[in-house]
């Protein structure tokens, strides 16, 4: 199953962009990457995913570089309400999520 | 649209009493997810669905954990009898198929002393 790597930790000034990166070097070429965030006490919310291209809709942008090895989660103009911890996860062949630990956002006044 | 539904939200228990939990997945879902997620980590797949079969359930704990899924609809997973490593935050999801995105519901939180 394909691992990601991600920061443990991240802090954004509010009405920035916020970058989140995330390491998959050994992704399959037919695994997609899908993002979700976890604000406390909630479970985890879909954000946006993708295969090969870049993707946009009304929550974020991903960035997926040409090898497909590294992805870039990116939020536009963060709000306070964006803090929470953003996961990174390969969809394997077997439909499984596997999450990691992910990254912690903390979005600053 | 209905999110997915769980209850309680909420459950404290003591250590070697039996607990349920219940999931109603967002109405047309066939494939139905159980996880647990622990203090700190990320969640980790219990049991998966489609429609009433169970086809990866290679996480649960069959000793103390069983899960069914009635109807093809909601679903319930029991714990008996839990233990105090079982406090956790207990998270069902549904997708509309397997391989298509997973949408979660709150999670019920599970305090065992």
């Amino acid at each position: 199953d394909a691992k990601t790597t991600q920061p443990t930790s991240m802090d954004c000034a509010e009405g920035r962009a916020a970058n989140l990166p995330c390491n998959h070097s050994t992704i399959s070429g037919n695994e997609y990457v899908y993002w979700y965030r976890q604000i406390h006490s909630q479970g985890p919310q879909y954000i946006i995913h993708g295969l090969k291209n870049n993707e946009t809709n009304e929550m974020a942008s991903l960035i997926i570089t040409e090898d497909r090895k590294s992805s870039t989660l990116i939020l536009p103009h963060a709000t306070l309400r964006d803090t929470a911890v953003y996961y990174c996860i390969v969809i394997t062949g077997t439909y499984k999520y596997i999450f990691g630990t992910g990254t912690r956002l903390k979005v600053l006044a | 649209e209905a999110g997915v539904v769980q209850s309680p939200r909420y459950k404290i228990i003591e250590k070697k009493q039996p607990v349920a939990f219940w999931c109603n997945p967002i109405s047309g879902h066939n494939t139905l997810y159980w996880y647990r997620q622990n203090l700190g980590q990320g969640p980790e797949l219990l049991i998966r669905y489609e429609n009433e079969e169970a086809v990866d359930d290679s996480q649960l704990p069959k000793d103390r954990f069983s899960a069914e899924r009635l109807k093809g609809v909601d679903s319930t997973l029991k714990i008996q009898p839990a233990e105090l490593g079982d406090s956790a935050v207990y998270l069902c999801a549904s997708s509309s198929d397997r391989g298509e995105t997973q949408y979660f519901g709150p999670g019920t939180r599970l305090l065992v002393l």
